[in-house]
């Protein structure tokens, strides 16, 4: 069990620019989530793979963000046109099933100029 | 809709004293209750779990917490804290969506253990 992995931990970029991440989630595990945490905030939903499927999308998922995950393995997560409401950690979970925990990577920490 | 309440966002004690991190929810279902640990620029880990059964359970770390169900509660407890349990704590309610889990998350208390 090697985890969660997020790719980049820290994305400092300027407001306008397009921004991407990356998740690898747990090898065996088909779920996938990602939820947004801004400052001293718990998480919030924002959207669920199960394989390939996104199954469900948050009211928060606005059209300048989309996720994918192509092949059901890494997804990605891409911003365009930043604002600085974006700034905020990004999260990443997987789980085996339906009744499993959630587990969660470090995050991608991302900062708005 | 689902909701979490974290009643106390910080909560001070000194080391080797005991810990109590109050935690309620809403709910029109069945839920499942969750709670997580976060310390400083990681992810969340989690701490424990409730699905069915016994009310009082037991996590990792040495904490518990029991499920109150007439009183929609789900503290969080320990007996003897660590400086090393300095952190955010986060207690979470799931709903089921699709085949998967969606966690609602409270606003966090962020615990800190003086010596």
């Amino acid at each position: 069990d090697t985890g969660v992995s997020q790719n980049p931990r820290h994305k400092i970029t300027k407001r306008g620019q397009n921004v991407t991440f990356r998740c690898d989630p747990i090898s065996e595990h088909n779920r996938l989530y990602w939820y947004r945490q801004t400052l001293g905030q718990g998480p919030e939903f924002l959207t669920y793979f199960q394989n390939e499927a996104q199954l469900e999308k948050s009211r928060l998922l606005s059209d300048r963000f989309s996720a994918e995950r192509p092949k059901g393995s890494f997804s990605t997560l891409e911003i365009q046109r930043t604002e600085q409401g974006d700034s905020a950690m990004y999260l990443c979970a997987s789980s085996l099933s339906k009744d499993q925990p959630q587990h969660f990577g470090d995050g991608t920490r991302l900062s708005i100029l | 809709a689902q909701s979490v309440t974290q009643l106390d966002s910080q909560v001070p004690v000194f080391e080797e004293a005991p810990v109590e991190l109050r935690c309620n929810y809403s709910s029109s279902v069945s839920v499942y209750l969750f709670w997580y640990v976060q310390y400083p620029n990681q992810g969340l880990q989690l701490l424990l779990k409730y699905l069915s059964g016994s009310t009082l359970v037991k996590g990792i770390n040495g904490f518990e917490a029991e499920f109150n169900k007439s009183q929609t509660s789900f503290h969080l407890r320990k007996p003897s804290v660590h400086i090393s349990d300095t952190a955010e704590y986060f207690c979470a309610v799931s709903s089921f969506f699709q085949g998967a889990q969606k966690l609602v998350f409270g606003q966090g208390t962020r615990l800190t253990i003086n010596p």
